[in-house]
């Protein structure tokens, strides 16, 4: 069975400097997808990159990257220059086949 | 470009009522549908999925029950209501086909059984 592993419950990061979330996952599939969604206070899902397994290269868009160990099975999300707005909820997950399971999530707090 | 709808935004309705959420996507043919629940401060359960027209997939055997009577409409129903289905009910929507597609999100259901 896949299985998203997320161990911080929450972060703290100054503004202006970077911080790295983690994300274990678990899966026999060859071939799926690993994502990071940000959930802000008002609870809408936003996407915001993505990672497939046989890609070589780590994903960035913008001031997110994602750090992809294929052989530790690990995807973290690394946020560089942190900003207020990036306080929230901010959600793991995993696609093969049809399904998406998400992590239990990670709290940042961005202080300003 | 394609958009989501979910509706209510909010309901509060007491123990042993009916339930139906509905959401519908527009602007594109065949999508696959989901419905999660996220309890207070946890992370996303998958509920149900479709992949077509009156085509249901069950994650979690429980009080609910889900329904695609057109391509772009998901309905999320019970009959009896438990204190236990309370939470944030999320639909969402990805491109047709197996594989790492984007899920985009409405902007959720919360309820509140009483």
């Amino acid at each position: 069975a896949q299985k998203i592993t997320q161990t911080q419950p929450g972060m703290f990061v100054q503004e202006k400097e970077a911080v790295t979330l983690d994300c274990t996952y678990d899966t026999s599939d060859q071939s799926y997808g690993l994502f990071w969604y940000k959930q802000p206070s008002s609870g809408e899902m936003i996407f915001l990159i993505y990672q497939g397994s046989y890609d070589e290269q780590n994903a960035t868009e913008g001031r997110y990257s994602l750090n992809f160990q294929k052989a530790r099975k690990s995807a973290n999300l690394v946020i560089s220059a942190s900003q207020l707005g990036d306080s929230a909820m901010y959600f793991c997950a995993m696609t093969g086949g049809f399904k998406t399971i998400f992590g239990a999530g990670t709290r940042l707090f961005v202080k300003a | 470009s394609q958009t989501i709808h979910q509706w209510p935004a909010t309901l509060v309705q007491p123990v042993g009522s009916p339930l139906s959420l509905e959401c519908t996507v527009e602007g594109t043919s065949n999508p696959n549908l989901y419905w999660y629940r996220q309890a207070a401060g946890r992370g996303l359960q998958l509920l149900f999925y479709s992949v077509g027209i009156g085509q249901i997939s069950s994650e979690v055997p429980q009080n609910l029950s889900a329904s695609r009577p057109q391509d772009r409409q998901f309905i999320l129903s019970s009959k009896k209501l438990l204190l236990s289905d309370s939470g944030f009910y999320l639909c969402a929507w990805s491109e047709q086909g197996v594989g790492a597609n984007v899920l985009t999100f409405g902007a959720g259901s919360r309820l509140t059984v009483l």
